[in-house]
């Protein structure tokens, strides 16, 4: 059955380096990636989505890339500050009219 | 900004009991879902709908479970007999049109729902 997973639950970083978190997908080719934010007890926040014939998509201090040989989506945030502490959910169109979110990674950028 | 609103924000109910959930989504958007997140856990599919029925529906969604657009702003999830296992984070989301369109979902904040 298709699987997306994020294999990092935590990641911990230094404000002002980049965060880079993954994706990545099983037995399937998704025709896009979504890429949103979730802060504690919040819904999720659309913030990019690539599709599988774009290589690398960008807004303000984030960026998204497909590789769709390794079967895999990388998020960076640049220059990271404190408020960009969340937790990070990719999500793609699953078998049918829904999306199907991986687990995320709980982001925590430390001043 | 248009959004999505959830209410309540937080439903207690005892076990066996009945409980709706109310979203109003966004106004021009034509597909609705619903998500839920147990504690900790991926946000997971239960339900889309349009055109005033059910397009899509996981395993979860079962026969407890129901969804109504009873006007032309409301959206609810009705559990008819709710369950421990049904204490979880319930997402109501839109989107202008499906998710073969390859735009985002918009999502409310959601309910949190205890069953004692």
């Amino acid at each position: 059955s298709q699987k997306i997973e994020q294999n990092s639950e935590a990641l911990n970083i230094q404000e002002g380096k980049t965060a880079t978190l993954t994706c990545n997908y099983t037995n399937y080719s998704p025709a896009y990636l979504q890429w949103y934010r979730q802060d504690p007890g919040r819904g999720p926040v659309f913030l990019l989505l690539i599709r599988e014939n774009e290589k690398e998509k960008r807004k303000e201090r984030l960026k998204v890339t497909f590789d769709t040989t390794l079967k895999q989506s990388l998020f960076h945030i640049t220059a990271s500050q404190p408020a960009d502490s969340a937790t990070y959910l990719c999500a793609s169109q699953g078998a049918g009219n829904m999306l199907t979110f991986g687990g995320g990674t709980r982001l925590m950028v430390k001043p | 900004e248009p959004e999505v609103t959830q209410t309540p924000s937080h439903q207690v109910t005892q076990m066996g009991q009945e409980v709706i959930l109310r979203c109003v989504p966004i106004s021009n958007h034509l597909y609705f879902y619903w998500y839920r997140q147990i504690l900790g856990q991926k946000v997971e599919f239960l339900v889309s709908f349009y055109n005033n029925e059910i397009s899509e529906k996981s395993e979860i969604f079962d026969d407890q479970f129901s969804v109504e657009r009873p006007d032309g702003s409301n959206f609810t999830l009705k559990i008819r007999s709710t369950k421990l296992e049904d204490s979880a984070m319930y997402f109501c989301a839109s989107s202008p049109q499906g998710v073969y369109s390859n735009q985002p979902q918009h999502f409310g904040d959601g309910t949190r729902l205890s069953i004692l």
